[in-house]
C-alpha cells in the first residue's frame, strides 16, 4: 500500500549512542521532512528535502543529520544521542508544487527514549 | 517568519454541541493551511486543507474550516460534536516557497463529554 513507512516504531538508546531512523515513501513525492513532537510544542521541523540530493535545516537541526540519495528514502541520523532528544519523530512526504498540489502524508512515528 | 498559533490548549464541549478549535497564522505570501488530528499513540491524520478558492473548506468526519484572510484565521468547526472526536488537533501552514515546510501550531486537545 502506498504511504510513508517509518522504522523502528520504538527505540531506547543510551546517551552517546548513535542510530538511524528510517523513512521511505513510494508515492514519488519530491518533498520529504522530519519532525519531532514534544508535549505542548506541537511538531517542530528538524530537516527537510525538496528532492534527491537536496536537504536543508529546519527549526531544530542540532544533533541530527540527514541525506537524500534517492527520491524514496530520507533517513534521520542521531549522531550522539542525548536525553533532550527523547521525543516522537514523524516523517512526512508531499508532492511539490511542481508536481501538483500540496498534500502531506505522515508516517506512523518513532517513539525514541534516550536514557 | 512564519508562525501558527492555537490559543487554546484544551477545548471542552458537550456531545451534540457545536465545536470550534481556533487557529491564527502569520506568513509572508499566500498561505496553504491544514488541519490534522492525532488520536492517542497514533500518527497524524489529515482532516482538510485550504489552498485556494472557496473560503469554507469541508473535510473528513464532518469537520469544516473557514479561511479568513483579513483576520488571518483558519478555525476548525463541526456542527455537532461526538465523543469519538476527542483527540489532539493541529493547525499547520505552508507557503509557496518551494521548500514544502510545514509550520505547526502547538496543538489543541479537544475533549467531548457525553
Amino acid at each position: 500500500n502506498a504511504g510513508v513507512t517509518q522504522t523502528p516504531k520504538f527505540q531506547v538508546l543510551k546517551t552517546g549512542q548513535s542510530m538511524t531512523l528510517q523513512c521511505a515513501q513510494d508515492m514519488n513525492h519530491e518533498y520529504m521532512s522530519w519532525y519531532r513532537q514534544d508535549p505542548g510544542m506541537g511538531l517542530r521541523l528538524i530537516h527537510y528535502s525538496v528532492g534527491a540530493g537536496i536537504t536543508d535545516q529546519g527549526e531544530v537541526p542540532n544533533g541530527y543529520n540527514v541525506s537524500r540519495s534517492t527520491t524514496e528514502d530520507f533517513p534521520l541520523r542521531l549522531l550522539s544521542a542525548a536525553p533532550s532528544q527523547t521525543s516522537v519523530y514523524f516523517c512526512a512526504s508531499s508532492y511539490s508544487f511542481r508536481q501538483g498540489t500540496l498534500g502531506y502524508t505522515f508516517g506512523s512515528g518513532t517513539r525514541l527514549t534516550v536514557v | 517568519a512564519q508562525s501558527v498559533a492555537q490559543p487554546e490548549d484544551q477545548v471542552n464541549v458537550a456531545e451534540g454541541n457545536p465545536l470550534t478549535v481556533k487557529c491564527t497564522y502569520s506568513v509572508s505570501g499566500n498561505p496553504y493551511l491544514f488541519w490534522y488530528v492525532q488520536y492517542p499513540n497514533r500518527g497524524l491524520q489529515f482532516l482538510l486543507k485550504y489552498i485556494t478558492g472557496d473560503n469554507l473548506v469541508k473535510g473528513s468526519y464532518g469537520f469544516e474550516a473557514e479561511f479568513n484572510k483579513s483576520q488571518t484565521s483558519f478555525h476548525l468547526k463541526k456542527p455537532s460534536a461526538l465523543v469519538s472526536d476527542s483527540a489532539l488537533y493541529f493547525c499547520a501552514v505552508s507557503v509557496l516557497d518551494n521548500t514544502g515546510k510545514l509550520i505547526f501550531g502547538q496543538g489543541t486537545t479537544l475533549q467531548v463529554k457525553p
